[in-house]
């Protein structure tokens, strides 16, 4: 069956420093691999998307995922964070499931910015 | 652009009592997904619409949940019979093939 894996549920960093989420997905065929950002009271937000070709994805707010096939991994990295980064992410497959097409997301991961 | 728009964006009730909670796609999108998010959980899928076709139901937690797309736009959901454990941010999504999906803001409901 499809799964995302987030595991980690919170993530706290310096603003300024480095940023990684982790994503592992389980999937049988070539996947559709998202990651999107929830703001708190907000909805969610499309970072990047990666279907196929360049395995290294750019995104909106200098983000950027990179689809590892032999890891079954999609992680999201940002070079030097901004307090305005504190909200959750979530990383979600694209799957065919029963003939539709639906996204499986992972629980989320909460980065909260330290100043 | 107009995006997916959703209302009422909070909705308060009384356990026993039924609710309408209303998605606006973005034109054109063929697709229309509803999620439901609990508190400190992801997100559920409940029901996807797709062009003229039978919505997939597989999602929706019980019967007190239904939803409906009229002329292939407008989606509403509705839940009868509220209980506290409907309370949950309601999210509506839309796309044009299915893949890529955009989503509103979201309707918060608590139910008393």
């Amino acid at each position: 069956a499809q799964s995302v894996t987030q595991p980690d549920i919170h993530i706290t960093v310096s603003e300024g420093a480095s940023l990684e989420l982790r994503c592992n997905y389980s999937y049988g065929a070539t996947p559709y691999l998202f990651w999107y950002v929830q703001s708190p009271g907000q909805g969610l937000q499309l970072l990047l998307k990666y279907f196929s070709g360049d395995t290294l994805v750019q995104g909106i707010k200098g983000f950027e995922a990179e689809f590892k096939r032999s890891q079954s991994s999609f992680n999201l990295r940002k070079p030097s964070v901004h307090w305005s980064d504190a909200a959750e992410y979530f990383c979600a497959v694209g799957a065919l499931i029963q003939g539709a097409q639906k996204l499986v997301f992972g629980q989320g991961t909460r980065l909260t910015i330290n100043p | 652009g107009a995006g997916v728009s959703q209302s009422p964006s909070n909705k308060v009730t009384e356990k026993g009592k039924d609710v309408e909670l209303r998605c606006d796609p973005i034109s054109g999108h063929t697709a229309l997904y509803w999620y439901r998010q609990s508190l400190g959980q992801g997100l559920e899928f409940l029901i996807y619409f797709q062009g003229n076709s039978a919505p997939d139901k597989s999602g929706l937690p019980s019967d007190r949940f239904s939803a409906e797309r009229t002329g292939g736009s407008v989606s509403t959901l509705t839940i009868q019979r509220t209980q506290q454990e409907d309370s949950a941010v309601y999210l509506c999504a839309s796309s044009f093939l299915g893949v890529e999906q955009f989503f509103g803001p979201g309707t918060r409901l608590t139910v008393l």
